[in-house]
């Protein structure tokens, strides 16, 4: 079973400073994909952003962008020119590729917080 | 408006009490789902449907049952509501083939005294 991890439970910024979340994971597929997931207090949770498994390019998304390690399984996050908006808990998610796994598996979660 | 939908957003109740939590989404998509999140930590599946007349179990076990009779309805259901099942329940629904984003409700944070 593939099994995503979190590492940080917690992470700070600085308005307007850069900071980058953690996320490993384990499959033994070669054919995924992987989200980012924002969820604001009460508010509801929407995707950040994805990257499919067989492309290569770093997906990115305008302050939001991704470094995707296939061997090394790692799938990190990182916020440019943070903003207070920013402020939410970040799920790091996996998805198979097999058109009937469209199942996600969360990690844990990172709560963010951004200072002004 | 394509949306995802969630009734009602916040329920306290009685234990024993029976209880439906409404879904609902706009978008057509075939594939929704059931997530139970408690404060502050993952998000956990526990029923998913794949299209009308199809459910099935997540990975967390649970005592909810779910039906899906209409492709935009998907409610989920407790018999008899205990404590335990203090949680926060989302919705999410998803195209099929290769679209392979979840969208999600806004919640139902349940509170079983």
């Amino acid at each position: 079973a593939q099994t995503v991890t979190q590492s940080q439970p917690e992470m700070s910024v600085q308005e307007a400073e850069t900071v980058t979340l953690s996320c490993t994971y384990d499959t033994s597929e070669s054919d995924y994909y992987l989200f980012w997931y924002k969820q604001p207090p009460s508010r509801q949770m929407i995707l950040v952003i994805r990257q499919e498994a067989y492309k290569q390019q770093n997906a990115t998304e305008n302050r939001f962008s991704v470094n995707f390690q296939k061997a090394a399984k790692s799938f990190s996050l990182k916020i440019s020119d943070s903003q207070l908006g920013d402020a939410a808990m970040y799920f790091c998610a996996y998805r198979s590729g097999v058109e009937y796994g469209n199942k996600l598996v969360f990690g844990a979660g990172t709560i963010l917080r951004v200072k002004s | 408006e394509a949306d995802i939908y969630q009734t009602p957003r916040y329920l306290v109740i009685g234990t024993g009490k029976k209880i439906t939590l409404e879904c609902s989404q706009t978008m057509g998509h075939d594939k929704m789902y059931w997530y139970q999140q408690d404060p502050g930590m993952e998000l956990h599946l526990i029923h998913y449907s794949y299209g009308v007349n199809s459910t099935e179990k997540g990975d967390l076990s649970s005592e909810s049952t779910v039906s899906r009779i209409r492709t935009e309805h998907f409610p989920l259901t407790l018999e008899s509501a205990r404590p335990s099942h203090t949680s926060q329940y989302l919705c999410a629904s998803s195209e099929s083939g290769a679209g392979p984003e979840q969208f999600f409700g806004p919640g139902t944070r349940l509170t079983v005294l």
